[in-house]
């Protein structure tokens, strides 16, 4: 398999549920990072990681836990989210080096 | 970040090129032009990037204006598939800012039979 791949593709939960997100990159980079998208609105980035290191936390609240074990896989813990969190979830993976980023499918995310 | 300004959305015929525009007039000597596209429910998808010659590959061409102040993104023969949100991203330049992509609203280009 290739590229950025995300799993679930789709995920509904109520907000005492726990669940996790999981991003796995094929392309031997050492960057990954979480977007979230909301509808109608531009992506925001959440955090970003380089070689498994956490640099940046984009003013995410705590109920967003990301985890990256190694170069390769990403994931972001969920818990006791809210409605308005629901949004679709984008996993992406670069260089560190340069701007050129590549995406995952994303996992659309709802929360009742 | 320099800031980007792009139209809200295009339309284009299929078969012609679409020329998206986009304006960084605050753009510093060392900072990059970066497009991305992102078709409906999907994640965006890198095109190119530039920092003052143009550049082609086999996605697009893009052509940064001498001053730097502006760019195009030049899709030669549009069809249908390439409808989707187009953005312009000038990141900030190099060192511990790599990957701090800043995404707009893009542009929405809809390509039409």
């Amino acid at each position: 398999e290739t590229g950025v791949t995300q799993t679930p593709r789709h995920l509904v939960m109520g907000m005492t549920n726990k669940k996790s997100l999981k991003c796995e990159q094929h392309l031997g980079h050492n960057a990954m990072y979480w977007y979230k998208q909301s509808a109608k609105k531009p992506l925001e980035l959440m955090f970003v990681y380089n070689f498994k290191e956490q640099t940046e936390n984009n003013s995410v609240p705590s109920r967003f836990s990301p985890e990256c074990p190694n170069s390769s896989h990403l994931f972001l813990h969920l818990h006791t989210l809210q409605p308005e969190d629901s949004a679709l979830y984008l996993c992406a993976s670069g260089t560190g080096l340069a701007d050129t980023q590549y995406f995952g499918p994303g996992t659309r995310l709802t929360v009742l | 970040d320099a800031k980007t300004t792009q139209p809200p959305s295009m339309d284009c015929a299929e078969g012609r090129a679409a020329n998206l525009p986009c304006n960084h007039s605050t753009i510093s000597g060392n900072e990059y032009v970066y497009w991305y596209r992102q078709i409906h429910s999907q994640g965006p998808q890198y095109i190119i990037h530039g920092l003052k010659n143009n550049e082609t590959n086999e996605m697009a061409s893009l052509i940064i204006t001498e001053d730097r102040k502006s760019s195009t993104l030049i899709l030669p023969h549009a069809t249908l598939r390439d409808t989707a949100v187009y953005y312009c991203i000038v990141p900030p330049p190099g060192g511990t800012s790599y990957g701090k992509l800043t995404f707009g609203q893009g542009t929405i280009l809809t390509v039409h039979p």
